[in-house]
């Protein structure tokens, strides 16, 4: 079984919607991420969450909000969704240990279209 | 403020050729730095990392990288690509104090046979 899982993995939606995409990890890591990934343009961080009552605001936040619902737990919600939005979003993870030199594993991605 | 940039959105070379990807990055503290691929269809898989230990680092799949810390590089090589190597490769670089992570755009790597 892959060790972070997102659903969905594919996802059509309409604008003004309210969608949600959710990450679940059973690799035991404290640290969440959610990143989108545009064409061209790398990936981008959305939010991170060091652990369930920790969470702070990535690069491109507005728009976005998020969920630590456990440790294993980590949802993405867009409130009121525009075609803008349209990405491939990726969950990651990663441990607790000496900052900044730890891999993050990542899910396989959902990807988000939004008419 | 960390930063990475990679030289060249699409490479193509023949199968059996050198692979080279660039990536400098851009750091106010020691850079402990990534190379990520991205197969189609999937997620993010770590390569190989530097994290101030040595300076030539090997990673999965015959790649490996050089930190040279004078030219601000870790650009990634192969010897002999493979028509399996086909992908996107992503260069990062954690901003030192968290775990996060700041990616360049990538670079989509084509093999022909």
């Amino acid at each position: 079984d892959a060790d972070v899982t997102q659903t969905p993995r594919n996802r059509i939606t309409k604008t003004g919607k309210r969608i949600m995409l959710e990450c679940s990890q059973t690799k035991g890591h404290d640290r969440m991420y959610w990143y989108r990934q545009d064409p061209g343009l790398g990936l981008r961080l959305i939010y991170y969450s060091f652990d369930v009552k920790d969470i702070n605001k990535g690069e491109i936040s507005d728009g976005y909000s998020v969920s630590r619902q456990a440790q294993a737990k980590f949802s993405l919600s867009l409130e009121s969704a525009i075609p803008n939005q349209t990405a491939l979003y990726f969950c990651a993870t990663s441990d607790f240990g000496a900052s900044g030199r730890n891999e993050q594993f990542f899910g396989p991605g959902t990807r988000l279209t939004v008419l | 403020a960390q930063s990475v940039t990679q030289l060249g959105s699409h490479v193509s070379v023949s199968e059996g050729a050198l692979v080279l990807l660039r990536c400098n990055y851009s750091s106010s503290v020691p850079p402990y730095l990534f190379w990520y691929v991205q197969y189609p269809n999937q997620g993010l898989q770590l390569l190989l990392k530097y994290t101030s230990a040595a300076t030539l680092v090997k990673g999965i799949n015959g790649f490996e990288a050089e930190f040279k810390k004078s030219e601000t590089s870790f650009h990634l090589t192969k010897p002999s690509a493979h028509m399996s190597d086909a992908a996107e490769y992503f260069c990062a670089v954690s901003d030192g104090n968290t775990d996060k992570l700041i990616f360049g755009t990538g670079t989509r790597l084509q093999v022909f046979p």
